[in-house]
This record gives C-alpha cells, structure tokens and sequence, in this order.
C-alpha cells in the first residue's frame, strides 16, 4: 500500500479564496481523521470519521471549515472562504477502528498559504 | 481524556541510550499508552505501544511503571536521524472513542 496519499503537497491561494484538501486513507482502514498544526498551536485534532461518519468535529475552527468523506477511499477538507491564519499544515491519518491496540498513519501533509 | 505530561525538551549524546518520560496520573484501566515522533518537515509516524507490559520493537522499547501512571520510551542508541518531536498518547478501547490527541510532545536533539 502507498500509505495515506495527501493532495496537493503545497497550495497558495488568496484570500477569500476557496481551498479543498484532499485524502486518500490506507485501504481496510474505516477511521480518518483531519489535523492542523502551526507553530503556534501545535498539532491540533480537527475532525475524524469512524466508517465515513464524523464523529466528533468539535475541533473544526469555523463555519467556514467543512470536511467530508463519500467512501471509505476518499475524504475532503474545505475552506470557503480562505483567511491568512488559516496558512498552517494539514495532515490527514487514517486508522482500524476500534483502534486502542492499532496504530494510525499519517499522510506526508498539505502546506497551505494564504496571503 | 486522560492527559499525558512529558518534558518540552531533551538532549542526548550519539549513540547513546535515551529515555524519554511521559506522566499519565489519570490513566484508565482501558487506555492504550502510545507514542509517535514527528521528524522534521514530515507527519507523524507511530514508534510504539503497549498497555501494561513492557514492549520492544525494531524502533524502541516502552517501560510502562506497574501503575501504569507513567512510562518511558527508550532509544537504545541515538542517531542522529532520531532527532524529532516525540509524542506520548493515551488511546481508549473501552469506550470505543477513537479521538487520537496530541499534546506538546518533548523535542529530542541529538548531539554530534
């Protein structure tokens, strides 16, 4: 398996602009989640699915984020519209669930710059 | 979640063991302990995990206290490529919750 495959590796977008990140899980695994890390705030959980369900999305910063997953080989992050602190990594991971004993993979990121 | 506590920073010398400690007082009896490290400019990528016995594998080995409040991830001899942020985190079965937290994590720097 080529493990969790993140799309695009880097984006720059304007302001206001619409922004969607792609992820692509490890295939068998039924859990994914979203994250964003900054220097600021560290890696920061935004939202994960169990089966293609959100679970908890308690992590997502505004209205203005949105994610998505269709099937259980594709997941989406949206930011309509884009704000220069939104400019962070985005890391996608996906996982087996129930998942105490297994462990997660993570995607090599999507930078994101908003200028 | 039970909250894990590590120090935010660390230094060893190469090739040399390394001890890397975690708290987690508020550890229930259903929490998987599991460690990650994040290397520079890339995801996070699991090291190890372990419930209440001591594990090894290819990567390190984790000692987990007989109370299980606290363990420690061992390096058994630091190179240089294992300089990264190390992450300890409490994962529960019990529940069936699968949020996966990360904390601060401990920087590990390896001295030539």
């Amino acid at each position: 398996d080529a493990g969790v495959i993140q799309s695009p590796r880097h984006e720059v977008t304007e302001m206001g602009q619409e922004v969607t990140l792609r992820c692509k899980p490890i295939s068998g695994h039924n859990s994914l989640f979203w994250y964003r890390q900054t220097m600021m705030r560290g890696l920061e959980l935004l939202i994960y699915f169990n089966n293609n369900v959100p679970i908890d999305d308690s992590g997502m910063p505004e209205d203005r984020f949105s994610a998505k997953m269709p099937n259980a080989s594709f997941s989406t992050l949206k930011i309509q519209p884009s704000e220069p602190r939104d400019s962070a990594v985005y890391f996608c991971a996906s996982s087996v669930w129930p998942s105490g004993d297994t462990e997660a993979f993570f995607g090599q990121g999507t930078r994101l710059t908003v200028v | 979640d039970a909250k894990t506590t590590q120090p935010n920073s660390m230094e060893s010398n190469e090739e040399e063991p390394v001890h890397l400690p975690c708290n987690h007082s508020t550890i229930s009896g259903t929490d998987y302990i599991h460690w990650y490290r994040q290397l520079p400019s890339q995801g996070p990528e699991y090291v190890i995990h372990g419930l209440t016995s001591n594990v090894n594998n290819r990567m390190a080995s984790l000692a987990i206290a007989e109370d299980r409040k606290s363990s420690t991830l061992i390096l058994h001899r630091a190179t240089l490529r294992d300089a990264a942020v190390y992450y300890c985190i409490l994962r529960d079965i019990g529940t069936g919750a699968n949020n996966l937290f990360f904390g601060t994590g401990t920087r590990l720097t390896v001295i030539p």
